[in-house]
């Protein structure tokens, strides 16, 4: 199986300033690495994928890293804006998906 | 418009009684599933389904039932079985029956009175 941990709860962060979000996973075997934006009473949004053969994937404003060796799994979120206040959580897995609990980011204006 | 879409958004079920939550995707998708999501735990898997009239159970199927008669469609029976049904469930699809990511509906939250 695999067990997925977020490693902070909650995370406020300044208006303008970059976000970190970190994830852990336990099994080495997992390929695929997913990260979901949920706002509150919807579902989760897509926001970057990157698969086990890569250690490193930018979209707009995000970045996804990944430390295969330390099991580890970051977002980073460039210039953060108050829209970007949500919960976001990590996915882990090959064929199906385990999920994390979640990370609340905060943005003060 | 493309997507994945869920309905009721809300749903009340007395004690006892069975309900049905609707999931239906226009992606042509493969795959799909369903999660339940409870506050301060991750997602977990009730069903899946890789292919029509096939589907497998999930980590926590106890008390649930599926059907994939359509591709399109895989709607969810709330039995009188499940012991602790209110909840947030989620559904979702992806293109390859093996792996990737998963795309998510607007979710239902059912409460049970």
């Amino acid at each position: 199986g695999e067990s997925v941990g977020l490693h902070l709860p909650t995370l406020s962060v300044q208006e303008g300033d970059n976000s970190i979000i970190n994830c852990a996973y336990s099994n080495s075997a997992s390929d695929y690495f997913i990260w979901y934006k949920q706002e509150s009473g919807k579902g989760p949004q897509f926001i970057i994928d990157i698969r086990s053969n890569m250690d490193k994937r930018q979209g707009q404003r995000v970045t996804v890293l990944l430390n295969k060796t330390v099991k580890h799994l970051s977002l980073q979120i460039a210039a953060t804006q108050p829209g970007d206040s949500a919960v976001y959580f990590c996915a882990v897995g090959a064929n199906n998906l385990f999920f994390g609990t979640g990370t609340r980011l905060t943005v003060i204006p | 418009d493309g997507g994945i879409t869920q309905s009721p958004k809300y749903l009340f079920r007395k004690e006892g009684q069975n309900v049905t939550l609707s999931c239906e995707q226009n992606l042509n998708h493969d795959a799909m599933y369903w999660y339940r999501q409870d506050p301060g735990q991750g997602l977990r898997l009730i069903y899946y389904s890789q292919i029509v009239n096939d589907f497998q159970k999930g980590d926590i199927a106890e008390g649930y039932s599926v059907s994939r008669e359509k591709k399109e469609s895989f709607p969810l029976t709330v039995t009188s079985a499940q012991k602790n049904p209110t909840a947030f469930y989620l559904c979702a699809s992806r293109t390859d029956r093996a792996r990737g990511t998963q795309y998510f509906g607007p979710g239902t939250r059912l409460t049970v009175l």
